[in-house]
């Protein structure tokens, strides 16, 4: 079965800092990986996704992400973190073969400094 | 375009009693979703739809049923709730591979 790892619960960077958010995953195909931005009260809104090719991911709001298959890592990056991006985000690894269920991360919530 | 609605935002139950939760998508979409999120543990897939008139189990399914008669519409049922089910409770909506489109979530209490 697949499985998510964020293996930071909280994070904390000032404004204009650069961001990465860590996100190992668990998959034995070739993963489909997404990552969700959750501001308070609100749903899940999708940053980006890897479905395969290029490796380095655009996304919206200035985020991107790298998927490095040696590592089973997709990790999120930021150069300049504003703080309208204080939010919880979600890593999330997509199953093809159950009709795209996902399976998500515990979730890294960021709060962001003046 | 509305996207994915969810009918109701709040509810309070009391142990024992039963409720539906309503999904709307006006994408057009085959697949859909439910799933719980619980502080500290992400969403987990409660129950899922590739089509009008299918339904299969996620990886938290017990108490829970749910049903898809229309293509736009996924309802979740409790037939008899615990506290244990508190939670918040969100729909999805997908065009098969391609990214899950989220609902803004229920709130449900049981108390």
């Amino acid at each position: 079965a697949q499985s998510v790892t964020q293996p930071d619960i909280h994070i904390t960077v000032s404004e204009g800092a650069s961001l990465e958010l860590r996100c190992n995953y668990s998959y034995g195909a070739t993963p489909y990986l997404f990552w969700y931005v959750q501001s308070p009260g609100q749903g899940l809104q999708l940053l980006l996704k890897y479905f395969s090719g290029d490796t380095l991911v655009q996304g919206i709001k200035g985020f991107e992400a790298e998927f490095k298959r040696s590592q089973s890592s997709f990790n999120l990056r930021k150069p300049s973190v504003h703080w309208s991006d204080a939010a919880e985000y979600f890593c999330a690894v997509g199953d093809l073969n159950a009709g795209n269920m996902l399976t998500f991360g515990g979730g890294t919530r960021l709060m962001v400094k003046p | 375009n509305a996207g994915v609605t969810q009918t109701p935002k709040f509810r309070v139950l009391k142990t024992g009693q039963s409720m539906t939760l309503l999904c709307a998508q006006d994408m057009n979409h085959e697949y859909m979703y439910w799933y719980r999120q619980d502080p500290g543990m992400g969403l987990r897939l409660i129950h899922y739809s590739v089509g009008e008139g299918t339904t299969a189990k996620g990886e938290v399914p017990d108490g829970y049923n749910v049903s898809r008669l229309k293509k736009q519409n996924f309802l979740l049922g409790l037939e008899s709730a615990a506290p244990s089910q508190t939670s918040v409770y969100f729909c999805a909506s997908s065009a098969q591979i391609y990214e899950q489109y989220f609902g803004p979530g229920t709130r449900l209490t049981v108390t």
